[in-house]
C-alpha cells in the first residue's frame, strides 16, 4: 500500500520570502514522488517529479522539491514567492514497481502569499 | 504536444437525471486514463482509471460507470444522479509507462439540484 501525508491545510508566507510546503510518503519499494499546483477552478498541473537520482529536483515556475529517502519526505521548495505562487499544492506518490500506474494524492495544501 | 479536452465546463443536473462527461486526449497513444472527483476544492478522489479501451477498474462503489469506446476517449455516467454526486469532476492522462505522471483536463463544476 502507498500513502501520502500533507501535514498542513493551510501555508502563509510574505512575497519575497522562502517557501516550504511539506511532504512525506509511505510505499512498499522505490517511490516516484510529484507535486502538482492547481490554481481555483482548474484542474491540477504537473510541476516536478522525483525519479531517482540527485535528491533536489528543480521544476516549473521556480520549484524545486528535495527528496528525503531517510526521512521519506518530498518537500517543496521556492527560494522566493510570489503572490501568483497562492495556490493548492497536491504531492503524489507511486511506487516504481510493475505496472501499478495508479498514483496516491495527499489532500492538498493551500498556499497564501501575501503582499 | 498533447491535449486533454473536458467537456461541459459546468453542468446543472436535477436529482434523478442522466449523466454523461467526456474526456478526450490528443497527441499520444495509448494513454492510461483517470477520472477524479474533487470536493470542495480539497482531495482528489479517484473513481475510475482505464489502462486500455474496454479495460475500466472502479476504485469506488457507487452510481457512477465509466466507458472507453476509443484508445484517448473516456467517458464518464451516470442513470440517476444523486444530491451526493455534486462536485469538480476531472480527467487525467498518463503514458503507459514510466514515471506515469498525471496530465489534468479543465474540469467539469456538476452541481446537482
Amino acid at each position: 500500500a502507498q500513502s501520502v501525508a500533507q501535514p498542513e491545510d493551510q501555508v502563509n508566507v510574505a512575497e519575497g520570502n522562502p517557501l516550504t510546503v511539506k511532504c512525506t510518503y509511505s510505499v512498499s519499494g522505490n517511490p516516484y514522488l510529484f507535486w502538482y499546483v492547481q490554481y481555483p477552478n482548474r484542474g491540477l498541473q504537473f510541476l516536478l517529479k522525483y525519479i531517482t537520482g540527485d535528491n533536489l529536483v528543480k521544476g516549473s515556475y521556480g520549484f524545486e522539491a528535495e527528496f528525503n529517502k531517510s526521512q521519506t519526505s518530498f518537500h517543496l521548495k521556492k527560494p522566493s514567492a510570489l503572490v501568483s505562487d497562492s495556490a493548492l499544492y497536491f504531492c503524489a506518490v507511486r511506487e516504481n514497481r510493475g505496472n501499478a500506474g495508479k498514483s496516491t494524492f495527499g489532500d492538498g495544501t493551500t498556499l497564501t502569499v501575501k503582499p | 504536444s498533447q491535449t486533454i479536452h473536458q467537456w461541459p465546463a459546468t453542468l446543472v443536473q436535477p436529482v434523478g437525471s442522466p449523466l454523461s462527461l467526456e474526456c478526450t486526449v490528443e497527441g499520444t497513444s495509448n494513454p492510461n486514463l483517470y477520472w477524479y472527483r474533487q470536493a470542495a476544492g480539497r482531495g482528489l478522489q479517484l473513481l475510475f482509471y482505464s489502462v486500455g479501451i474496454g479495460q475500466i477498474s472502479s476504485e469506488v462503489p457507487q452510481n457512477l460507470s465509466a466507458s472507453r469506446p476509443q484508445d484517448r476517449q473516456f467517458i464518464l455516467s451516470s442513470k440517476k444522479l444523486l444530491l451526493s454526486d455534486s462536485g469538480f469532476y476531472l480527467c487525467a492522462w498518463s503514458a503507459w509507462r514510466g514515471s506515469r505522471e498525471q496530465y489534468f483536463g479543465p474540469g467539469t463544476r456538476l452541481t446537482v439540484t
